[in-house]
């Protein structure tokens, strides 16, 4: 138990669907990140928040939206997603980093969404 | 350009084999961090250790250790005595040091390792 919940653990969805996954943290960090994972790639930073405000958008295309309403909750809100939008969709969460996507802080993740665009 | 290499995909041990898994980077930094994270099959990437460019001292951890090595920019982790238990996926990350938005969190393909009964 990290202290990181994702939901839900599982998401088939259709090109044409909007949906959201949703994050929430009980470890009182400030810091919180959404990760891309995919077969035979390094993770990939999507989007990082420091106290509620964006501070890193990795070129993630517009149809995926990230929403922080507050430092304990992070989702990531889905629309006309392509098949290639496939993959484990993991959240993180740490102190808070001084900018940009790296961090020297050890991260929590929760156990991702596996999400299959059909 | 920075790098993370880990050039073991996979592994496979019988338990009570000790294993190593390598980490080799690549930065123009004097100043970075270096990660171990375990992934198992639940998916939730744990974190196990962080070590800064500046102590070169190898580290124990139970039956886990680390062997920080600057001459070869490598970061090797082993397992002694490995159990089913340790079966995951690890991975190994760069964090560099300095401030503001250049900075990234590099990370390694993984190395899946199966501890056989």
């Amino acid at each position: 138990e990290t202290g990181v919940t994702q939901t839900p653990r599982h998401l088939v969805m259709g090109m044409t669907n909007k949906k959201s996954l949703k994050c929430e943290q009980h470890l009182g960090h400030n810091a919180m990140y959404w990760y891309k994972q995919s077969a035979k790639k390094p993770l990939e930073l999507m989007f990082v928040y420091n106290f509620k405000e964006q501070t890193e958008n990795n070129s993630v295309p517009s149809r995926f939206s990230p929403e922080c309403p507050n430092s304990s909750h992070l989702f990531l809100h889905l629309h006309t997603l392509q098949p290639e939008d496939s993959a484990l969709y993991l959240c993180a969460s740490s102190r808070p980093t001084t900018g940009g996507g790296a961090t020297n802080e050890k991260l929590f993740f929760g156990s991702g969404t596996q999400l299959s665009v059909l | 350009a920075q790098k993370v290499t880990q050039a073991q995909t996979e592994i496979s041990v019988v338990e009570k084999e000790d294993v190593t898994l390598d980490c080799v980077y690549e930065t123009r930094d004097t100043t970075y961090y270096l990660f171990w994270y375990k992934q198992p099959p639940s998916g939730e990437l744990v974190f196990l250790i962080r070590r800064n460019s500046f102590d070169e001292q190898n580290e124990i951890s139970g039956r886990y250790s680390w062997n920080f090595q600057k001459s070869t920019s490598s970061f090797n982790f082993t397992i002694t005595a490995s159990q089913v238990v340790d079966s995951a996926v690890y991975f190994c990350a760069l964090s560099e040091g300095g401030a503001g938005n250049n900075r990234k969190l590099i990370w390694g393909l993984g190395t899946s390792l199966a501890v056989n009964p």
